[in-house]
């Protein structure tokens, strides 16, 4: 079964510090993985999906398939960061099964 | 454009009602799905549908039923509430396109059972 972890519940940064939250996965195949964040009282939006490549508000993450990994980073934190960040994937090949998330990161960027 | 809508926004239930929380996307997406978010847990799945007519189990299904009589609507139903079920639910839907898979959130529902 797909799993997804994210070690840390809590995250607090200083402004301008760097950040980073982690996200492991478990599933044997190619999976699509995605990095979700819900500000306070707003719904889930997307932040960026791996297979994009993108840059959205100066994250970035990386798909490490060795380590199972898809850390989302920023080098500069802002205080409009802190939100709820989830980490999610999907099964390349059973799409529509279900989008698997993670037990998400509150991430407090502090002044 | 709506997105994905959900209704009631709140509600508080006594043990042993009943309500239908009603879920409704307008960008004609194939899937729909009905998480529940609770404090540590992230969102599980409760259940959900591929297309119209058709609705499937997710990982905590117990104590729900849904239904997907319109493309766009999918309906979860309590059919009597328990205090277990106090929590956030979310409605999304999505759609498969290339690299363009996304899936759209609800605002969400918080159900008091008390």
């Amino acid at each position: 079964a797909q799993r997804v972890t994210q070690p840390e519940k809590l995250l607090s940064v200083f402004k301008g510090a760097p950040v980073e939250l982690k996200c492991n996965y478990s599933y044997s195949g190619s999976p699509e993985l995605f990095w979700y964040v819900q500000y306070s009282r707003q719904r889930l939006q997307l932040l960026l999906r791996h297979i994009s490549r993108e840059s959205i508000k100066g994250f970035t993450a990386d798909l490490n398939k060795g380590e199972t990994s898809f850390h989302l980073k920023k080098p500069f934190a802002q205080e409009e960061d802190s939100a709820m960040y989830y980490c999610a994937l999907i099964p390349a090949r059973n799409y529509g099964q279900n989008f698997v998330f993670g037990p998400g990161t509150r991430l407090s960027v502090l002044p | 454009n709506a997105g994905v809508t959900q209704t009631p926004k709140f509600r508080v239930l006594k043990t042993g009602q009943s309500m239908t929380l009603l879920c409704a996307q307008d960008m004609n997406h194939e899937y729909m799905y009905w998480y529940r978010q609770d404090p540590g847990m992230g969102l599980r799945l409760i259940h959900y549908s591929v297309g119209e007519g058709t609705t499937a189990k997710g990982e905590v299904p117990d104590g729900y039923n849904v239904s997907r009589l319109k493309k766009q609507n999918f309906l979860l139903g309590l059919e009597s509430a328990a205090p277990s079920q106090t929590s956030v639910y979310f409605c999304a839907s999505a759609t498969r396109q290339g690299m363009n898979t996304e899936a759209f959130f609800g605002q969400g529902t918080r159900l008091t059972v008390v």
